[in-house]
């Protein structure tokens, strides 16, 4: 299974973009990246994924470089409510199961 | 998407007891997937569970300890046998949503065993 490295905690200013880095150097050319949050005490809410394109939907976009060895979840205009653990998960190709890191605790600040 | 309802939310239990944990899909799903998360931890995954075979653990679970049963493809079960104040954790349920958007999660379970 391909593993991810994300830093282990950010601060954003309300309002400002937040952008959360993940590195997956050994991705295959089929697993997908997926981003995943736990906002204390609740289970992991899906945000997006992608496979080489860069993807965008009502919550996040999602960058990935063109040799798909890290990517960047932005979240355009952060909020106190977006303050949460985000897990960077490449999906394996062997029963789709998600393996989760340590994620990145992303603090929004007023 | 496919909704989950997790139940029961949080429980104490005595050691050395068993608790059982259900997970109900609103929807018929191939796949389910049990998690443990440890206080100040990140998910880990315990088993995959398919409707008509037994369970897939991962490295580290055995079946005595946390037997799953899944015996249609809107529910399943995951029991944590012969506790221990170790097992006190998180333990949620999982299972794909709709086309590939993402993986559904239950609102988990609470268990502290004293």
């Amino acid at each position: 299974d391909a593993k991810t490295t994300q830093p282990t905690s950010m601060d954003c200013a309300e309002g400002r973009a937040a952008n959360l880095p993940c590195n997956h150097s050994t991705i295959s050319g089929n697993e997908y990246v997926y981003w995943y949050r736990q906002i204390h005490s609740q289970g992991p809410q899906y945000i997006i994924h992608g496979l080489k394109n860069n993807e965008t939907n009502e919550m996040a976009s999602l960058i990935i470089t063109e040799d798909r060895k890290s990517s960047t979840l932005i979240l355009p205009h952060a909020t106190l409510r977006d303050t949460a653990v985000y897990y960077c998960i490449v999906r394996t190709n062997q029963g789709g199961k998600l393996i989760f890191g340590q994620g990145t605790e992303l603090s929004v600040k007023p | 998407s496919a909704v989950i309802s997790q139940k029961p939310s949080r429980d104490i239990c005595q050691r050395g007891t068993s608790l059982t944990i259900q997970c109900q899909v609103d929807s018929q799903v191939t796949m389910m997937f049990w998690y443990r998360q440890q206080p100040g931890q990140s998910l880990t995954l315990i088993a995959t569970a398919n409707q008509g075979s037994e369970a897939t653990y991962e490295s580290g679970f055995v079946i005595d300890k946390f037997p799953i049963s899944r015996p249609n493809l809107t529910f399943s079960t995951l029991t944590v046998s012969n506790m221990s104040p170790e097992d006190s954790s998180i333990y949620l349920c999982s299972a794909p949503a709709a086309g590939e958007y993402g993986y559904t999660f239950g609102s988990g379970t609470r268990l502290t065993v004293v």
